[in-house]
């Protein structure tokens, strides 16, 4: 079956320590983006891309990173520098370009820093 | 303030009730989407709209974009406690099929028996 996957599906970490939010996805997409979910505050996008080895920076990029190195990878990092990292990350991805389609989301990870 | 204001916020309503969901964009709306969200869990699509006076419907939820394509609504007939979850309304900020949307805060959707 089609999909896209995350994971962990929780994870913790301490501060300053770097952690990586695992996303892939079997849909054949060329977009994939990261979206960040705080109560209150609904989906805000950190990083987007739309082809291998190219990504853009969104909303609230700082303190994390992206790479793209297979269509079907699109790992983030979320860095020490990220000063408030706890939250529920959600990745996504489409087919790009294509007017009336849809993004695909994952399941999502809950970071706790502790 | 949001780009996206949704209403309202928090809903409760009796099983088999009708309930209407708004979603008030700030900016012209290339495109609006509507997706639902159990707690903890990724979005499901539920339904796009397009063009200003659209209508789409999906089992008992029907959504609406109207002519001036700045707020869409989301109508769910007869409810049931399987539509309980969190409703999210989705813009494209540009007409370009790219899905690199701005969200609004959400409707938290109680259905009681």
């Amino acid at each position: 079956d089609g999909g896209i996957t995350q994971s962990p599906k929780y994870l913790f970490r301490k501060e300053g320590q770097n952690v990586t939010l695992s996303c892939e996805q079997n849909l054949n997409h060329d977009a994939m983006y990261w979206y960040r979910q705080d109560p209150g505050q609904g989906l805000r996008l950190i990083y987007y891309s739309q082809i291998v080895n190219d990504f853009q920076k969104g909303d609230i990029a700082e303190g994390y990173s992206v790479s793209r190195e297979k269509k079907e990878s699109f790992p983030l990092t979320v860095t020490s520098a990220q000063k408030n990292p706890t939250a529920f990350y959600l990745c996504a991805s489409s087919r790009d370009r294509v007017m009336d389609t849809e993004a695909f989301f994952g399941q999502g990870t809950r970071l706790t820093v502790v | 303030s949001q780009e996206l204001e949704q209403s309202p916020q928090s809903l409760i309503v009796q099983e088999g009730k009708n309930l209407t969901i708004n979603c008030t964009s700030s900016k012209t709306l290339y495109g609006l989407y509507w997706y639902k969200q159990k707690y903890g869990e990724g979005l499901i699509f539920l339904m796009m709209l397009q063009k200003g006076g659209e209508e789409k419907s999906h089992e008992k939820i029907t959504a609406k974009l109207d002519e001036k394509k700045q707020q869409s609504s989301l109508h769910i007939t007869a409810s049931q406690p399987s539509h309980a979850g969190i409703y999210l309304c989705g813009a494209d900020r540009a007409n370009t099929g790219f899905q690199k949307l701005v969200f609004g805060t959400g409707t938290r959707l109680l259905v009681s028996p």
